[in-house]
């Protein structure tokens, strides 16, 4: 099976744009999550879905958005971008919401 | 609030022996654990997992125990390998009635092999 895939896998911003980011699961799997990777905060919790709902957010700013599509597939948004939103963005797959996530290489996302 | 710590920041052992990356979790209704191996450049990958109701897992190489009464972790790497150098995340959560899968991970643990 693929894994998790994430595109892009670099971009670069800058403060005020905006920018959605994807993410396929892994096939069949219909949770996914996904974290904001930075070296000062580590790996943090955004949000999750299964079957297009959203079951759980984290601690982040409304300017962190996301939503899943009927194939499982997902995409975060974040508006107005600020410079602290430089980070590695990851997401997870699983088969269901107890089971094991699943990583993908992330989205590495630079705010100048 | 919720937090998982792992004990020290950085791991060197030499090539061949055996490695112990601690882990103390603060949430005491956590029902699962997990293990994850992040090298540069890639996202963190599966290692190894193990549900409260266990009190140890093996996989390959691998060995994962839990402690529930002092809320501790371990995994152990056999015969370290280079391959192995990376950063080491433990991870946990509380699928309780909410259902929901949010993972909160340590701060890792760096594992340096010594050839």
């Amino acid at each position: 099976k693929a894994g998790v895939t994430q595109t892009p896998r670099y971009l670069i911003k800058t403060r005020g744009q905006q920018v959605t980011l994807s993410c396929s699961p892994i096939s069949g799997h219909r949770s996914v999550s996904w974290y904001q990777q930075t070296p000062g905060q580590g790996l943090q919790f955004l949000f999750e879905y299964f079957s297009e709902t959203q079951r759980n957010k984290g601690n982040f700013p409304g300017r962190f958005s996301g939503r899943q599509f009927s194939n499982s597939r997902s995409e975060m948004n974040v508006s107005t971008l600020e410079l602290g939103d430089s980070a590695l963005y990851l997401c997870a797959s699983s088969s269901s919401l107890t089971e094991t996530q699943y990583f993908g290489p992330g989205t590495r996302l630079l705010v100048l | 609030g919720e937090s998982v710590g792992l004990h020290l920041p950085t791991l060197s052992v030499q090539e061949g022996d055996n490695s112990i990356i601690n882990c103390a979790y603060s949430n005491s209704a956590s029902d699962y654990f997990i293990w994850y191996k992040q090298e540069s450049g890639k996202g963190p990958q599966f290692i190894i997992d193990i549900r409260s109701n266990m009190d140890k897992r093996q996989g390959q190489r691998v060995t994962v125990l839990l402690n529930k009464t002092v809320k501790h972790l371990s995994l152990q790497i056999a015969a370290t390998q280079p391959g192995d150098s990376a950063v080491y995340f433990c991870a946990d959560t509380f699928h309780g009635s909410s259902n929901t899968g949010k993972l909160i991970f340590g701060q890792g643990t760096t594992l340096q092999v010594k050839p």
